[in-house]
């Protein structure tokens, strides 16, 4: 049962180099998250997507971009990365309707 | 920022001692939900009180919604070891389906 994984699980990256982190649910769930953690800030959402296709701004967007073309994946790509950028990255899925919400084991980037 | 805060950020206690942390958010809500996360981990789901609720218990925990006050507690009783974690308040804002996390509560139970 492997749920929701995200990959890479760490990643480090050179300041204005393109990354991508892929997140992947096996639940079919209609609703998928990108989140970031910093120490002082806890979770801020980045973007959200509600189904194929539809996808939505969250709390600090600026800097990221999203895709989604299949129910089961949302990759999120730092076009350019910058350092305050690094940071522990959650993916999430969860249910239509549903009030829960599923995580990943978070993506630890670092922009050098 | 829809961001709720935690309150208290850290919190100490000895084993079999009640932990209760506090969540104060800014907007209506649908719903408010706790997560617990361990060192290194995702944001595991614990408890969801809905916002014509006042009250949930579920095993050793124990949850508290005040809506008048946009305020919710979170009660561990006879907390053990294991228990040590950061807890997160998530609420849903009325427009649905987006879930904002707090701050976080540290908390250490000492053996």
């Amino acid at each position: 049962d492997a749920g929701i994984t995200q990959s890479p699980r760490y990643k480090i990256t050179e300041t204005g180099r393109q990354v991508t982190l892929m997140c992947h649910q096996t639940w079919s769930h209609s609703y998928m998250f990108w989140y970031r953690q910093d120490l002082g800030h806890g979770l801020r959402l980045i973007y959200y997507s509600a189904a194929a296709d539809i996808t939505d701004k969250g709390e600090v967007p600026d800097g990221y971009v999203v895709s989604r073309s299949k129910t089961e994946n949302f990759p999120l790509t730092l076009e350019s990365a910058t350092r305050s950028q690094t940071s522990v990255y959650f993916c999430a899925s969860g249910a239509a309707g549903g009030n829960t919400i599923y995580f990943g084991e978070g993506s630890w980037l670092t922009v050098v | 920022s829809q961001q709720g805060e935690e309150d208290p950020q850290a919190l100490s206690i000895q084993e079999g001692e009640n932990a209760t942390m506090n969540c104060s958010y800014k907007t209506s809500i649908n719903n408010l939900q706790w997560y617990r996360q361990n060192s290194g981990r995702g944001l595991v789901h614990l408890i969801l009180i809905r916002s014509n609720e006042r009250e949930k218990h579920s095993g050793r925990l124990r949850v508290t919604l005040d809506t008048s006050k946009k305020s919710s507690s979170l009660l561990i009783t006879a907390s053990r070891a294991a228990d040590t974690a950061s807890y997160f308040c998530a609420t849903d804002p009325n427009t649905g389906n987006q879930f904002y996390f707090g701050t976080g509560t540290s908390l250490t139970v000492i053996p």
